[in-house]
């Protein structure tokens, strides 16, 4: 089945740096590769994805970019600030008649002010 | 605007219980998931529906069962509640998988079984 590895598990950096995340899958069946954004005591909220048939994808400070060949996808954050501390989980799914969607472990990421 | 909603915020129960949890979208969704969160592990798929009556195991699918007997109503059943079932359990939703996959979660049930 599907398998995903998210690296690291912490990522401290300081307001303003530039965070990434990296994660692979195992599945190249794998077509649709959504980042959620969990902040303390709230639930999992989407907030980027990309498709198997883009490259790249930019949404103001966040961007995910994704290589199929090598099966791996990572979320960048430039000019971090404080709200982005979180824990970021990244997904692949796969179609098996409905979507089943696998998450990596989660990275919590600190922005020190 | 989705709303994906859970019967309970905190449960505790006893070990050997039946525990019923329940969860509720209000948006017509076809692709219902039930999620166990655990520090370190992330967000593991438990079992999910795509259509009334149908299921599919997920990942780690042992000493649960679910039911979907209505679109909008998905329910986690944990059979005989053991102590390593101790877990937040996040429900989610989604639309046709023909559209988009955006999953929406509810607010989540934190259970403890003693």
């Amino acid at each position: 089945g599907e398998n995903v590895e998210q690296h690291p598990s912490t990522l401290s950096v300081q307001e303003g740096d530039s965070a990434v995340i990296k994660c692979t899958y195992s599945d190249s069946a794998s077509n649709y590769f959504p980042w959620y954004k969990q902040e303390l005591g709230k639930r999992p909220q989407l907030i980027i994805d990309i498709r198997s048939n883009v490259g790249e994808k930019k949404d103001q400070r966040i961007a995910v970019t994704l290589n199929k060949t090598a099966k791996h996808f990572s979320l960048h954050i430039t000019e971090t600030q404080p709200e982005d501390s979180a824990v970021y989980f990244c997904a692949a799914t796969l179609n098996t008649g409905g979507f089943k969607t696998i998450f990596g472990a989660g990275t919590r990421l600190f922005v020190k002010a | 605007d989705v709303k994906v909603t859970q019967s309970s915020r905190y449960l505790v129960k006893r070990t050997g219980e039946k525990v019923f949890l329940e969860c509720v979208q209000d948006m017509d969704h076809e692709n219902m998931f039930w999620y166990r969160q655990d520090p370190g592990l992330g967000l593991r798929l438990i079992y999910f529906s795509y259509d009334v009556k149908m299921k599919e195991k997920g990942d780690i699918p042992e000493g649960y069962s679910v039911s979907r007997e209505k679109k909008e109503r998905f329910s986690l059943i944990l059979e005989s509640a053991s102590t390593n079932q101790t877990s937040m359990y996040l429900c989610a939703s989604s639309l046709s998988p023909s559209t988009k996959e955006t999953q929406y979660f509810g607010p989540g049930t934190r259970l403890l079984v003693l």
